[in-house]
């Protein structure tokens, strides 16, 4: 099975504040890779697919990239409404596998 | 506008069954493959399993294998997932998820608001 390690698993910031969450696959997976956000008592969100592209009606803050092994999704400038938790997920093959997540508070 | 619509969640005992429905609207259903992920309190996301948009490729997470079953019925654009021999360790939110076309390869683009799975005696 493929394993994704988020790095932090929390985080904390300011208003403005530009972040970077790290998804790193224990195998190759192409560009296979997609993020969700998931705020408190809500389904998760896809905010990006195929490692880098922007699930419509996302906001262009959000952005991500890699490819292989390593990848990144970026805020840009964190707003008040990007707190929660955000997972990455690979979809190379089954099991389909989800990161461990990373939980975002706004300072 | 895509909907998707749980339900069946509930208590149960350890050892029980429960099957879970999903109601999908807004989109042509025999075109997508359909997946079902769950979320235990507090924890992080695992995916359970995947349909294929014809219902012929059915893959499993080994934590359910033998237990679980989906399937999928056109006729009323319904997913379902019948969960049997059920343990505490089941107990979590179930999100039926509409694939970007295939699940493999694709994206889980819309989720349905989750159905609550508590087995305890």
């Amino acid at each position: 099975d493929i394993q994704l390690t988020q790095s932090p698993s929390f985080l904390s910031a300011s208003v403005g504040d530009r972040v970077t969450i790290t998804c790193r696959a224990s195998q190759g997976i192409s560009n296979y890779l997609a993020w969700y956000q998931q705020k408190p008592g809500k389904a998760p969100k896809l905010l990006i697919y195929a490692a880098s592209t922007l699930q419509s009606g996302v906001p262009s803050s959000f952005s991500a990239s890699g490819s292989g092994t390593e990848f990144t999704l970026t805020i840009s400038s964190l707003q008040p409404e990007d707190f929660g938790a955000y997972y990455c997920q690979q979809l190379n093959s089954y099991p389909l596998t989800f990161g461990g997540g990373t939980k975002v508070e706004i300072k | 506008e895509v909907q998707l619509l749980e339900s069946g969640g509930g208590l149960v005992q350890p050892g029980g069954s429960l099957r879970l429905s999903c109601a999908a609207s807004g989109f042509t259903f025999d075109s997508y493959a359909m997946s079902w992920v769950r979320q235990a309190p507090g924890k992080g996301l695992e995916w359970v399993s995947s349909i294929s948009n014809s219902g012929d490729t059915t893959p499993y997470a080994d934590s359910v294998k033998g237990r679980f079953t989906i399937s999928r019925d056109s006729s009323k654009n319904t997913l379902h997932l019948q969960m049997n021999s059920l343990r505490a360790e089941d107990t979590a939110v179930y999100y039926c998820v509409k694939c970007g076309g295939t699940c493999q390869y694709n994206r889980f683009d819309v989720w349905g608001q989750g159905t609550l799975v508590t087995v305890s005696s």
